[in-house]
């Protein structure tokens, strides 16, 4: 067990619909990272937040969003759902150099 | 610009030496990790190595980091049936974002 735990562990919902995701990091850790992983892009860095700031941007989407609150938890929110969004969606969070990873969102969109 | 890339599949025998490889173009990669991958599962932090290191061991596992050729290994000796899994290798830098390679499916059979 990483420490880092997310909700839902899965997500079933429609073309055109929006959802959240959300990450609760390790305790003490200021940087949480989100990331996507699907069969045909791999694990591809989405953002980065370190203690309410948002610190990097990789490949993400103009309908992807997210924001990390003052309790330091996270939330993802995608929306204008695409079949193509349909993926592994993990969040991690470090205090360093050291990344731990959540068990993961599965969204499936239908 | 920023790749990874590792063989697809390892195939081993239980006990023995199984060495993952993994080539890398970003040399501005601080640390390289290896994380490992279990079926509908998350991604494990194994190990990382600085990029002035030539060489990590951690009980089974040994990382071996050839900065002039841009490549990394991860052996695991003594081999078992639980380390059957995907590996991955990651790189990552200033920015914290880790670049993940598409992963190595190692098979171990008993």
């Amino acid at each position: 067990d990483s420490g880092v735990t997310q909700t839902p562990k899965h997500l079933i919902t429609a073309t055109g619909q929006r959802v959240t995701l959300r990450c609760s990091p390790r305790s003490g850790d200021l940087s949480v990272y989100w990331y996507q992983q699907s069969l045909d892009q791999g694990l591809q860095f989405l953002i980065h937040y370190y203690n309410g700031e948002e610190r990097a941007k990789g490949n993400i989407l103009e309908r992807f969003s997210a924001q990390q609150f003052p309790d330091l938890h996270s939330e993802l929110n995608l929306s204008s759902l695409e079949l193509g969004d349909s993926a592994l969606y993990f969040c991690a969070s470090s205090d360093s150099y050291e990344q731990y990873f959540g068990p993961g969102t599965r969204l499936t969109v239908t | 610009g920023e790749d990874v890339e590792q063989s697809l599949f390892l195939s081993v025998r239980e006990g023995d030496s199984s060495v993952i490889n993994c080539t890398y173009t970003d040399s501005s990669s601080t640390y390289l990790y290896w994380y490992k991958q279990e079926p509908g599962a998350g991604l494990q932090l194994l190990t990382y190595i600085f990029s002035n290191m030539d060489m990590k061991q951690d009980q089974r596992l040994t990382v071996l980091l050839n900065k002039k050729d841009k490549h990394l290994s991860l052996r695991i000796a003594d081999t078992q049936t639980g380390d059957s899994a995907i590996y991955f290798c990651a790189g990552g830098g200033a920015t914290n974002k880790l670049i993940f390679g598409t992963g190595t499916l190692l098979a171990v059979q008993p």
